[in-house]
């Protein structure tokens, strides 16, 4: 099965600072690549598909990029809402897999 | 909108069978794009996806290996919803459980049940 490995595991920021989050795919999955918001106690929420396509209400602040094994997700200005763990998942078939999250904090 | 409303019980002894099920409104269980999955959520294994059930001109299944000989997952087309049957339970099943909808070829989950925690314990 193809590994998906994120980093950082956390990371604290302050408010407006840029974040970028790291998800690295053991075998190339060109770009099918998502990543989801799970604020605590709360269910994951898709926010980027296909590596860089933003769902539909997703603020533009963020946004993804990469293909092959490398991707990246940016938060272009932090905002305390953003206040959640982050994870990718491939999405080019099955089994679906995920990253193992990275926290995001406010500083 | 599309909502999947999970129910099931909250405790399960080990070696007994965990079953849950999901609730689709605005959308199909019969769908011709849509798969309708299970995943579960521990600080031991993450996110992790257990399977699927989907229809393309008839039924299909696809299981993770981690669970393949333990689980089952069925589509209700009578009540619209879908069903997860994983037996012989230990304490390492205990997660917090979800179904999602992924929808059109290759596409990630959409929308998501609102999690059940289930524990295995005597």
């Amino acid at each position: 099965d193809i590994q998906m490995t994120q980093s950082p595991s956390s990371l604290s920021a302050s408010v407006g600072d840029r974040v970028t989050i790291t998800c690295r795919a053991s075998q190339g999955i060109s770009n099918y690549l998502a990543w989801y918001q799970q604020k605590p106690g709360k269910v994951p929420k898709l926010l980027i598909y296909a590596a860089s396509t933003l769902q539909s209400g997703v603020p533009s602040r963020f946004s993804g990029s990469g293909s092959g094994t490398d991707f990246t997700l940016t938060i272009s200005s932090l905002q305390p809402e953003d206040v959640a763990t982050y994870y990718c998942q491939k999405h080019n078939s099955v089994p679906w897999t995920f990253g193992q999250g990275t926290k995001v904090e406010i500083k | 909108q599309v909502q999947l409303q999970q129910s099931g019980p909250g405790l399960v002894k080990p070696s007994q069978t965990l079953s849950l099920t999901c609730a689709i409104s605005g959308d199909s269980v019969s769908s011709n794009t849509a798969a309708w999955n299970w995943i579960r959520q521990s600080p031991s294994r993450g996110l992790e996806w257990l399977g699927r059930t989907y229809y393309r001109s008839r039924w299909y299944n696809d299981y993770a290996v981690s669970v393949k000989s333990r689980i089952t997952i069925n589509p209700d087309t009578s009540k619209n919803q879908f069903s997860l049957h994983l037996n012989s339970v230990t304490p390492e099943d205990t997660a917090v459980f979800y179904c999602a909808r992924e929808t059109g070829s290759a596409r990630p989950f959409d929308f998501w049940g609102q999690g059940t925690l289930v524990t295995v314990s005597s």
